[in-house]
């Protein structure tokens, strides 16, 4: 299973809700990540989750605010968002943080701040 | 952060072979050269990567130069399914070992 699974597909929120984003993978790799991505950009690393510590924060808000409470999970926590917030959000996974290991991405959030 | 240079778009025949190229003359002696390309409406997927000999795997090869200023990816039999943003990167071993996106070759191909 070389799978890396979003839920869900396609979210819209308001700028006072809270909602979560959620990323699975067991491919039993031991490093995970998000990016965001704008139309027509590339994707921007926001964090990097090595055996389930925080490795690196790309200076992002705290409105956003991840979690990967086992090695095969990791949450992304969204409080008080801004329409500008409005991307796709892409989760991967990949063995481990360091060294020349592909990433499997998964599909996405396109989330919506109204 | 070492950086690459990419043509914005490309486009190809089906069927044929297809040479996407990619500078990138800021490149050190630990850095590695990475493909990922992303599907419309899917995430990124990853291609290939080497370091200074020429890689083949089953989707594709990769070309290095010699100085390793730049590199370059070929398809060798483009198929509409192929129709995608392509990105090439450097990964760099010794510090964050992050991978950062440049702007990427849309390809376009043409039946």
């Amino acid at each position: 299973d070389t799978e890396v699974t979003q839920t869900p597909k396609h979210l819209v929120m308001g700028m006072t809700n809270k909602k979560s984003l959620k990323c699975e993978q067991h491919m039993g790799h031991r490093a995970m990540y998000w990016y965001k991505q704008k139309a027509k950009k590339p994707p921007e690393l926001m964090f990097v989750y090595s055996y389930e510590k925080l490795s690196i924060n790309e200076s992002v808000p705290s409105r956003f605010s991840p979690e990967c409470p086992n090695s095969s999970l990791l949450n992304l926590h969204l409080h008080a968002l801004q329409p500008e917030d409005s991307a796709l959000y892409l989760c991967a996974s990949s063995q481990r943080h360091r060294g020349n290991y592909e990433q499997y991405f998964g599909p996405g959030t396109r989330l919506t701040v109204t | 952060d070492a950086k690459t240079t990419q043509p914005n778009s490309m486009e190809s025949n089906e069927e044929e072979p297809v040479h996407l190229p990619c500078n990138h003359s800021t490149i050190s002696g630990t850095d590695y050269i990475h493909w990922y390309r992303q599907l419309p409406s899917q995430g990124p997927e990853y291609v290939i990567h080497g370091l200074t000999s020429n890689v083949n795997n089953r989707m594709a090869s990769l070309a290095i130069a010699e100085d390793r200023k730049s590199s370059t990816l070929i398809l060798h039999r483009a198929t509409l399914r192929d129709a995608a943003v392509y990105y090439c990167i450097l990964r760099e071993m010794n510090r964050d070992d992050k991978i950062i996106f440049g702007k990427g070759t849309r390809l376009h191909i043409l039946p």
